[in-house]
């Protein structure tokens, strides 16, 4: 099945320094990625849509200057959050589609294993 | 109003009976709707995928929507300690809806005692 990788897992970072997220999909091309964000006991929120060689779409109340997104290939996405702050402490997630994908999402949306992002 | 409704249990089940997580949703128009586990500390993975009013089962999971009462339901038979887990519910939004995005729900914690 497809795989997409996720680094690192987990991450503590002192406040103000920024954090770069890689999202890898390994064995297939993936047009567009997802990231999310997922604080304790809470759902995942879409932070934004990523699309290779174009700007992210980012969702309603997040910061574009702070999450810097970049999707310079087809198999790889970058998150960064920049002068990082405790709350934005939280678990990242991103997921990626397959080039040729089914309308129909979900059964062709393959998630990284997350990162726990904790700053201190 | 939340955009996709779960109860965030926890639910706690004996093993071998049935679980039953509901999840209700708010657009209307919605066409697509998902059903993932999430293990503490993992990423979400797919369990079953829905899309016609009705029942779909596949192995112990049986999936059930009424898009008139805008209600999606799982349910677990057989229930197993290595089911416990938090399981959120998905759903995919009408027409204008990004490619690919979905509207989570918080997730209900079951867990399945010995």
């Amino acid at each position: 099945g497809a795989v997409v990788s996720q680094h690192p897992s987990w991450v503590i970072c002192k406040s103000g320094t920024s954090v770069k997220i890689e999202c890898r999909s390994l064995d297939f091309q993936a047009t567009t990625m997802f990231w999310y964000r997922q604080f304790p006991k809470q759902s995942l929120m879409l932070m934004a849509t990523s699309n290779e060689g174009s700007k992210a779409t980012y969702e309603q109340g997040v910061e574009k200057d702070k999450f810097l997104i970049n999707h310079a290939s087809l198999t790889l996405s970058t998150l960064t959050v920049t002068s990082a702050h405790p709350e934005d402490s939280s678990f990242y997630i991103c997921s990626a589609t397959r080039v040729g994908a089914l309308s129909r999402t979900g059964e062709k949306l393959f998630f990284g294993s997350g990162t726990q992002l904790s700053v201190l | 109003q939340k955009e996709v409704e779960q109860n965030s249990g926890p639910l706690s089940v004996p093993e071998g009976a049935i679980a039953s997580l509901n999840c209700t949703y708010s657009d209307r128009g919605s066409q697509s709707f998902f059903w993932y586990r999430q293990y503490s500390g993992k990423s979400p993975e797919l369990i079953m995928s829905i899309y016609s009013n009705g029942d779909k089962e596949d192995g112990r999971f049986t999936a059930q929507l009424n898009k008139a009462s805008q209600y999606v339901s799982l349910l677990i038979r057989d229930s197993q300690p290595s089911d416990s887990a938090t399981y959120l519910c998905a759903v995919k939004g009408a027409g204008g809806t990004s490619y690919g995005k979905l509207t989570f729900g918080q997730g209900t914690i079951l867990t399945v005692h010995p």
